[in-house]
């Protein structure tokens, strides 16, 4: 079974530009969820998203928006780059049951931002 | 709020040996579920092990263990016969279950160094 697939892995972007991630949940995953990782503020929590819906979302501003399409896949969308915005940005995917292993989290590799 | 600490935010152990981190948390809440995860130079995200706050029964998987004291709300992972590719930043993680299943609150970290 194929992990949790993010897109792309390493990205650099200039400031006040808009940047566009994707992420691909494991098989039969709905619940999406996005998060944020810097040295300062550690994993912060963007928002989730379980089948096409925002069910959750973190304290961000609105710059930070994402998506969830039909087949469970999910773009996140940083408009207005900020330098802060440089970060390791993280997607997970969970299946919201209650077996063995439901709600347990699964993490992709990350996509790399770069805002110069 | 949920909240995570991580009191050790750096740990050593001599490879073979046993070494224990230390988690608490803060909730309300009555049914959670408890993870620790392993995140090594290459940043990926990898679930060590989960507990479901209902049960009594403290999770283990192959070398790695837990300690959940649910009226203390502490949550400490015991790493039996330390190995070298055990060095990592190991994140302790909180979710509110079923419904929320895709929002952790993560803690701080604790960086562990095995040594040879």
């Amino acid at each position: 079974k194929a992990g949790v697939t993010q897109t792309p892995r390493y990205l650099i972007k200039t400031r006040g530009q808009q940047v566009t991630l994707s992420c691909s949940p494991i098989s039969g995953h709905r619940s999406v969820s996005w998060y944020q990782q810097t040295p300062g503020q550690g994993l912060q929590f963007l928002f989730e998203y379980f089948s096409e819906t925002q069910r959750n979302k973190g304290n961000f501003p609105g710059r930070f928006s994402g998506r969830q399409f039909s087949n469970s896949r999910s773009e996140m969308n940083v408009s207005t780059l900020e330098l802060g915005d440089s970060a390791l940005y993280l997607c997970a995917s969970s299946s919201p049951s209650r077996g063995a292993k439901g709600n347990t989290i699964y993490f992709g590799e990350g996509s790399w931002l770069t805002v110069v | 709020a949920q909240t995570v600490t991580q009191s050790q935010p750096e740990m050593s152990v001599q490879e073979a040996e046993t070494v224990t981190l230390s988690c608490t948390y803060d909730t309300s809440e009555n049914n959670y579920y408890l993870f620790w995860y392993k995140q090594p130079p290459s940043r990926q995200m990898i679930l060590v092990i989960r507990q479901e706050a209902y049960k009594q029964q403290n999770a283990t998987e192959n070398r790695f263990s837990v300690n959940f004291q649910k009226a203390a709300k502490s949550f400490s992972l015991k790493i039996s016969d330390s190995q070298l590719g055990d060095t990592a930043m190991y994140f302790c993680a909180f979710s509110i279950s079923y419904n929320q299943g895709g929002k952790l609150i993560f803690g701080q970290g604790t960086e562990l160094s095995v040594k040879p």
